[in-house]
């Protein structure tokens, strides 16, 4: 089946730590995204990327990071500096920028901080 | 600056009984619009969409939305609620341009037996 696998399900972070999430797609989509969910405040676009080797900042990109080196692999790096990491992450991706492509999403990670 | 309102936080409905979502938008031009569902710890999945054409719109599930431009609304609608459909659901605006979503703070559904 193809589709958007996001590991791992439930991740812990320490204080001071750099912690990655894992994003893959077997759709053979261009575009990914990175949302950020937290309760009642919706999705938050954190980075795109449209194409391999190069990717955007959305709307909340502080404190975090991404490569997109292989098409279907786009992972994202919290890092230290994000300082309120405790959410919900998802990973999405499209055919194509267009926006009349929808988005197809992971089942997302869980952040926790010890 | 383009925005997605969903008015209501919770809605409680019985099964079989008719709902309704409500979402309105702000867009300068002709908006891409849709519904996404979320079963908890779940990702999104797509209900349908609207781009242009006939304003109402058929999606999965039994579900449908009527795009009304003079109200800048895209409203959900479901004819009889199943207990399988108890969900948070969220309403997205395209941007155009680049594939950009801007996604209201969504509507949680239960639906009593």
């Amino acid at each position: 089946d193809g589709g958007i696998t996001q590991s791992p399900k439930y991740l812990f972070r320490k204080e001071g730590q750099n912690v990655t999430l894992s994003c893959e797609q077997n759709l053979n989509h261009d575009a990914m995204y990175w949302y950020r969910q937290d309760p009642g405040q919706g999705l938050r676009l954190i980075y795109y990327s449209q194409i391999v080797n190069d990717f955007q900042k959305g709307d909340i990109a502080e404190g975090y990071s991404v490569s997109r080196e292989k098409k279907e692999s786009f992972p994202l790096t919290v890092t230290s500096a994000q300082k309120n990491p405790t959410a919900f992450y998802l990973c999405a991706s499209s055919a194509g920028r267009e926006t009349r492509q929808p988005q197809h999403f992971g089942d997302g990670t869980r952040l926790s901080i010890l | 600056a383009q925005s997605v309102t969903q008015p209501d936080i919770h809605i409680t409905v019985s099964e079989g009984a008719s709902l309704e979502l409500r979402c309105n938008y702000s867009y300068g031009a002709t908006p891409y619009l849709f519904w996404y569902v979320q079963s908890p710890g779940q990702g999104l999945q797509l209900l349908l969409k609207y781009f242009s054409g006939d304003t109402l719109v058929q999606g999965i599930k039994g579900f449908e939305a009527e795009f009304k431009r003079s109200q800048s609304s895209f409203n959900l609608r479901k004819p009889s609620v199943h207990w399988s459909d108890a969900a948070e659901y969220f309403c997205a605006v395209g941007t155009g341009g680049y594939n950009k979503l801007i996604f209201g703070a969504g509507t949680r559904l239960a639906v009593h037996p």
